[in-house]
Order: structure tokens, then C-alpha cells, then sequence
């Protein structure tokens, strides 16, 4: 089946260290996005990626880090410069740029940092 | 500057009757696309229904339509004899042409529980 993979579901962490989540599709798609989810919030953009070695930040990209070196994974690396780093992280893709390209969500990764 | 608007933190609604998650959207783009999504407790986002600005019918999927009203700018989700099983949060979002990228915008959902 295609789909999206995050891995780990589940992350604890203490402060001051980077930790990386990962994200992986088998939908060939070309555009691959991060988001942050709080409580009570919808999601926002962190950075996103259109093509293979390329990637843009999105509106909350500050103590975040990606890296695009092929078409099936964009891995996220949440820094110890990230403030307030617990949160619902979700991984997203879509086959490109138009207008009706639905994005294709993965489970999720829920981030605890203490 | 592009915005979605849900004001409706929570719903409740019967099982087998109708219910209509309202949204609002803001953008001076004239091409734009709208799209539900639902978020079950498990946390995965669930792509339900898609809108293009330029659509001159409303979309339909299932037991799922959207009430596009493109002059007043809502573009309000209506789900019809609801189920147990949809009892989750559900979001709109836009995508807009003529920004930097074409990314989607959320609004801050509706939590709908369904009532037996």
C-alpha cells in the first residue's frame, strides 16, 4: 500500500538535545511539507520541499532543520535552539503544485522534550 | 494576508441526523482551492473534500458535500446522517495561487462528537 511513514509515533527527549524525525512515502510524490500541531491549534508550515535537493521555510522554520536528498524522504530535525519543541509533528506530501493536489498526511510524531 | 476561520470549537450532533461545520476563508487571490480534512483521535490527517474557487458546482464525496458561497467567502462543511465514527476534529484550509508557494493554511478546527 502507498502511503506515508513517520517514525517514531512516540519521542521523549530532555532539553538541549537535537533530535531528528523521520518521513517516508512511497507515493512518489514530488512535494513533501512539515507541520506542527499544538493543542487546540491547527497546523502550521515549518519548511517544505517542491523538488530533490531543494526546500523552503515555511512560517515557524526557527530551530528547525530538513534535508530533502531523495524523492522519498524529508527527515526533520528538531534543534536545541527550538524554544518550545513539544508538539504533534505531522509529515504531508502531494504529487505537486496545483491548486487541487490534496496533501497526504502521515500518523504523526508526538515530540515530548523536558 | 490569507486566513481561515472556524469559529465552532464544538459540535455535537445525533447520529443519523445532518451537520453543518461552518468556515470562512479570506484571500484577495482570485484562484484558490478549499479543503476538509479530518482529524481522528489517532491524529492522522484525513483528506475529505476539495473546492476550487472556480467550481460552479458544490463538491460532493460520499456523505460528505461542501456549501460554497463564494460571495459571502464561507465554504462550509455539511455531513450527512452522521455516524459514531465521525466524531473527530475537522479542519479547513486554502490553498492559494500568488503567494511564495502554494502551501495550505488551516483554520483552528471544530471537535465534533456524535451522539448516539
Amino acid at each position: 500500500d502507498g502511503g506515508i511513514t513517520q517514525s517514531p509515533k512516540y519521542l521523549f527527549r530532555k532539553e538541549g538535545q537535537n533530535v531528528t524525525l523521520s518521513c517516508e512515502q512511497n507515493l512518489n510524490h514530488d512535494a513533501m511539507y512539515w507541520y506542527r500541531q499544538d493543542p487546540g491549534q491547527g497546523l502550521r508550515l515549518i519548511y517544505y520541499s517542491q523538488i530533490v535537493n531543494d526546500f523552503q521555510k515555511g512560517d515557524i522554520a526557527e530551530g528547525y532543520s530538513v534535508s530533502r536528498e531523495k524523492k522519498e524522504s524529508f527527515p526533520l530535525t528538531v534543534t536545541s535552539a527550538q524554544k518550545n519543541p513539544t508538539a504533534f509533528y505531522l509529515c504531508a506530501s502531494s504529487q505537486g503544485e496545483r491548486l487541487y493536489y490534496e496533501q497526504y498526511f502521515g500518523p504523526g510524531t508526538r515530540l515530548t522534550v523536558t | 494576508a490569507q486566513k481561515i476561520t472556524q469559529t465552532q470549537p464544538g459540535m455535537f450532533v445525533q447520529e443519523k441526523e445532518a451537520v453543518t461545520l461552518d468556515c470562512t476563508y479570506d484571500t484577495s487571490d482570485p484562484s484558490y482551492g478549499l479543503f476538509w480534512y479530518k482529524q481522528p483521535s489517532s491524529g492522522e490527517m484525513i483528506f475529505l473534500i476539495y473546492q476550487g474557487s472556480y467550481d460552479q458546482q458544490n463538491a460532493t464525496e460520499g456523505r460528505y458535500s461542501l456549501n460554497f458561497q463564494k460571495a459571502r467567502k464561507s465554504a462550509n462543511l455539511v455531513i450527512s446522517a452522521s455516524q459514531l465514527g465521525d466524531s473527530a476534529m475537522y479542519f479547513c484550509a486554502m490553498r492559494a495561487v500568488g503567494g511564495a508557494t502554494n502551501k495550505l493554511i488551516f483554520g483552528t478546527g471544530t471537535l465534533l462528537a456524535v451522539q448516539p
